[in-house]
């Protein structure tokens, strides 16, 4: 079945600090890829998305690109900020589906 | 409103009590999802509506869970006899549509079930 892995957290880096978090994935079709954060206090909201190899997703400084052939959709940024700690879901969705398959998260912390 | 809104936002509960969770989404979406996400894991899928109907009630864990979506807009999901197994992140999202590969979900808050 479709399921998604992540690397473990809590990934500690200082600010400035450029950033990877790993997110593989197996799927039967061509899904849908996306990256999710979860502020604390707040709800899940959608960071970026990729609906296709190749695809790069971007949005306030992350990126992250769907890559098929190595079934991955790591994300990346250049450059941490303290208001960047959070928690990063990566999640996918088969295009004959609606069901989003997550992650477990990645907890993020950056500090001063 | 401007987004998916849940109440409540916590809910304490004693084992074998009823439960109900209310799901507010945003105006004129016509899929609502139902998710639960436990201490330190992704969300899992329960429920998906689309308009009034249970489209797919597959992710319910079992028949003490419950959802439903009387006028296609709010959606209560419901758990009789709650026990501890079910303290858990509830989550709601609705989107515009079927989902397609550009539709977006959009998430409330969640309500925190604890059951004692």
């Amino acid at each position: 079945g479709n399921s998604v892995t992540q690397m473990e957290g809590p990934v500690t880096l200082s600010e400035e600090a450029f950033l990877t978090i790993n997110c593989t994935y197996t799927a039967t079709g061509y899904p849908s890829l996306f990256w999710y954060v979860q502020y604390p206090g707040e709800g899940l909201q959608l960071l970026l998305k990729a609906t296709k190899a190749d695809d790069k997703g971007s949005n306030k400084g992350f990126e992250a690109t769907y890559r098929k052939e190595t079934t991955s959709f790591h994300l990346e940024k250049g450059s941490v900020q303290v208001s960047d700690s959070a928690v990063y879901f990566c999640a996918l969705r088969e295009d004959s589906n609606y069901q989003l398959i997550w992650g477990a998260g990645t907890k993020l912390i950056i500090k001063p | 409103g401007a987004g998916v809104s849940q109440t409540p936002s916590n809910k304490v509960t004693e084992k074998g009590k009823y439960v109900e969770l209310r799901c507010d989404p945003i105006s004129g979406h016509t899929a609502l999802y139902w998710y639960r996400q436990s201490l330190g894991q992704g969300p899992e899928f329960l429920i998906y509506f689309q308009g009034t109907g249970a489209a797919d009630d597959s992710g319910l864990p079992n028949d003490r869970f419950f959802a439903v979506r009387p006028e296609g807009s709010v959606s209560t999901l419901k758990i009789q006899r709650t026990e501890r197994g079910d303290s858990a992140v509830y989550l709601c999202a609705s989107s515009l549509s079927v989902p397609v590969r550009n539709t977006e979900a959009f998430f409330g808050q969640g309500t925190r079930l604890t059951v004692v």
